[in-house]
């Protein structure tokens, strides 16, 4: 049974930090990743989906990285902005579903 | 233009209460779902409609069922609410494994 983790639950930078989101999961039989940004109350963003036959993908100040084999994923947000505050969420399309992870909340103050 | 839309945004009812969710996408995916994210912001697929059929049903309660009246249209019905249905409900559509999801809805039994 895919499990999606996150780590950490939670981070607080200060504004213009490098920062290093990771998301890891058990079957590395997967089809794709999808990244995902939630703000408060609100729905899901798309930030990024990177194939199960991709390394990495990139958007802007963001880039997402997948390591099938050791069942890893991270999102690099470079020179963070108070604008990134949300919750990060990860999810592996398995079969035919998405598993979310548990998420990280990032907080980046001014 | 909104790609994927719920109506409504919030609903507060008494348990026991039947009510109804409504999604709709203007993307043209053939694959429409249903999600909820619990009170520790867990989110977990429900169903999953493919041309109107019926394809993944995560042993959710009988209480709650959908219907997709065509490929655009996923709705959701649930009878006889309880204290436990309180959460956020997402709708999704996809066509090639990326997901595209609405605004959600947040229903509250009291």
């Amino acid at each position: 049974k895919q499990e999606v983790t996150q780590i950490p639950a939670a981070l607080s930078v200060p504004e213009g930090e490098n920062l290093v989101l990771n998301c890891s999961f058990t079957d590395s039989a997967i089809y794709n990743l999808q990244w995902f940004r939630q703000d408060p109350g609100k729905g899901l963003t798309s930030l990024l989906l990177i194939q199960s036959s991709q390394r990495e993908q990139t958007s802007g100040r963001l880039n997402a990285s997948l390591d099938k084999s050791s069942g890893r994923s991270t999102l690099y947000i470079a020179a963070s902005q108070p604008g990134d505050s949300a919750t990060y969420l990860c999810a592996v399309y398995d079969t035919d579903k998405l598993i979310f992870g548990t998420g990280t909340r990032l907080q980046v103050f001014p | 233009d909104t790609a994927v839309s719920q109506t409504p945004k919030y609903l507060v009812t008494q348990m026991g209460n039947d009510k109804s969710i409504k999604c709709e996408q203007n993307l043209g995916h053939d694959t429409m779902y249903w999600y909820k994210q619990d009170s520790k912001k867990f989110l977990k697929i429900m169903f999953s409609y493919n041309n109107k059929e019926l394809i993944i049903n995560e042993t959710v309660p009988n209480r709650f069922s959908p219907k997709s009246p065509d490929k655009a249209h996923l709705n959701l019905h649930i009878n006889s609410l309880e204290l436990g249905d309180s959460a956020v409900y997402f709708c999704a559509s996809s066509q090639i494994k990326a997901q595209y999801f609405g605004p959600g809805t947040r229903l509250l039994v009291l």
